[in-house]
């Protein structure tokens, strides 16, 4: 079974361009989590996603920021423009979709790692 | 809100030998999850361990095992008989007992392993 995958692995850009990062989930998904590591800081939340629907953006930084996940299946995250700030390491996580308590584990992705010059 | 505290940005370890990383947490909720993942060098983060707050018995997979003190909010991990592919960041994340919530997460500790 193919394990998230996210494409760039790397990408460099120039202050003011923009940049979309994709990320694809396991197979059968529902729950898509972004996350971003800025170098020796926390890996932090950034939104969630629910098959096709928005769960939780409360980690999206600014409105230069954009996810969208059409059809529920795979995801972008757009960046527009880009600052000096938002280099760091974009990482996705997929998981299964539980109803009510309990969690299952969050599959990660390798990351794709941003570095704006 | 909740955060994680990982106190140890770098830790080193014999080949063999056993380590601890530690991990504190900080959350007004009773019930939760508790995680420690692994990032190889240039590889995907993987789940070494998790524990649910709810069981007195600490969580064990092989080699990993945690030491759970709910009271004190500490989750360190106890890695036996190290080994060279151990060396990687280890980041302690927490998430709500409610099902879908995204994790927080430490700073990480980079694990070294000295041959």
């Amino acid at each position: 079974e193919a394990g998230v995958t996210q494409f760039p692995s790397h990408s460099v850009i120039e202050k003011g361009q923009t940049v979309t990062l994709r990320c694809d989930p396991i197979s059968g998904h529902d729950n898509l989590y972004w996350y971003r590591r800025v170098m020796g800081k926390e890996i932090k939340f950034l939104l969630h996603f629910v098959k096709e629907s928005k769960q939780d953006e409360s980690g999206m930084p600014n409105n230069r920021f954009l996810a969208e996940r059409t059809g529920g299946t795979y995801s972008t995250l757009k960046v527009q423009p880009a600052e000096l700030e938002d280099s760091g390491v974009y990482f996705c996580a997929s998981s299964s979709l539980r109803q009510g308590l309990g969690t299952d584990t969050q599959y990660f992705g390798p990351g794709t790692r941003l570095t704006v010059l | 809100a909740q955060t994680v505290t990982q106190s140890q940005p770098e830790m080193s370890v014999q080949e063999a030998e056993t380590v601890t990383l530690s991990c504190t947490y900080d959350t007004s909720e009773s019930d939760y999850y508790l995680f420690w993942y692994k990032q190889p060098p240039s590889r995907q983060m993987i789940l070494v361990i998790r524990q649910e707050a709810y069981k007195q018995q600490n969580a064990t997979e092989n080699r990993f095992s945690v030491n759970f003190q709910k009271a004190a909010k500490s989750f360190s991990l106890k890695i036996s008989d190290s080994q060279l592919g151990d060396a990687a960041m280890y980041f302690c994340a927490y998430s709500l007992l409610s099902g879908n919530t995204p994790l927080v997460f430490g700073k990480g500790t980079r694990l070294s392993v000295i041959a």
